[in-house]
């Protein structure tokens, strides 16, 4: 089956610094990338949708310029929190489009990775 | 509005029986499609079922059955023969249109307690 893998899986940083978080997909390639957000108790919600080789969707109010995203290439996006503040403290998990036809179940998630700013 | 509401915050449910996860949605989109996903303490997302708007039969898998009513606009979860892997929050989630690229909305999720 399609995995994505996020590295790191936990990060602790200070306050000021920048985070960056990788997500891989393993054995396919995706077109499609999407970054979410998860505060504790809480649903996903959706922060950007990053294509390949284009600049990335930011959903209503996720700030482009302290969520950095990058999707280089068809295996890789990177999130980088900029600047990091303790409200930026949270479990942000990618997804990955998986384009095989007859699948409709086509995203993947990540494991997710916990970030927690001091 | 919310697009995908779980009224469900907390549920229980006896080892080896079956519960029932609730979930409504809205949408104008004749084309959508329903997820729900699986989420343990680990925080991986766990996709478990699909039901497309146009699909006449319920989906299922294994010991996951959908029972989807398109005219009341839901799509509950039926786990059958609950174990106590179970226990974790389940998300439901709608994805708007035939595109593949387009994104999920989840609802609020509804916490599942399997008692041994």
């Amino acid at each position: 089956g399609a995995v994505v893998s996020q590295h790191p899986s936990w990060v602790i940083c200070k306050s000021g610094t920048s985070v960056k978080i990788e997500c891989r997909s393993l054995d396919f390639q995706a077109t499609t990338m999407f970054w979410y957000r998860q505060f504790p108790k809480q649903s996903l919600m959706l922060m950007a949708t990053s294509n390949e080789g284009s600049k990335a969707t930011y959903e209503q109010g996720v700030e482009k310029d302290k969520f950095l995203i990058n999707h280089a290439s068809l295996t890789l996006s990177t999130l980088t929190v900029t600047s990091a503040h303790p409200e930026d403290s949270s479990f942000y998990i990618c997804s990955a489009r998986v384009a095989l036809a007859g699948v409709p179940h086509e995203q993947y998630f990540g494991p997710g990775t916990r970030l927690t700013v001091t | 509005a919310q697009k995908i509401t779980q009224t469900q915050p907390g549920m229980f449910v006896q080892e080896k029986e079956a519960v029932t996860l609730d979930c409504t949605y809205d949408t104008s989109d004749p084309s959508y499609g329903l997820f729900w996903y699986k989420q343990p303490s680990s925080g991986e997302m766990i996709f478990l079922i699909y039901q497309g708007s146009y699909d006449q039969q319920n989906a299922t898998e294994g010991r996951y059955s959908l029972n989807f009513q398109k005219a009341r606009k839901s799509a509950n979860l039926v786990i059958s023969a609950s174990q106590l892997g179970d226990s974790a929050m389940y998300f439901c989630a709608m994805r708007e249109g035939n595109n593949a690229g387009n994104m999920l909305t989840f609802g609020g999720g509804t916490r599942l307690m399997v008692k041994p």
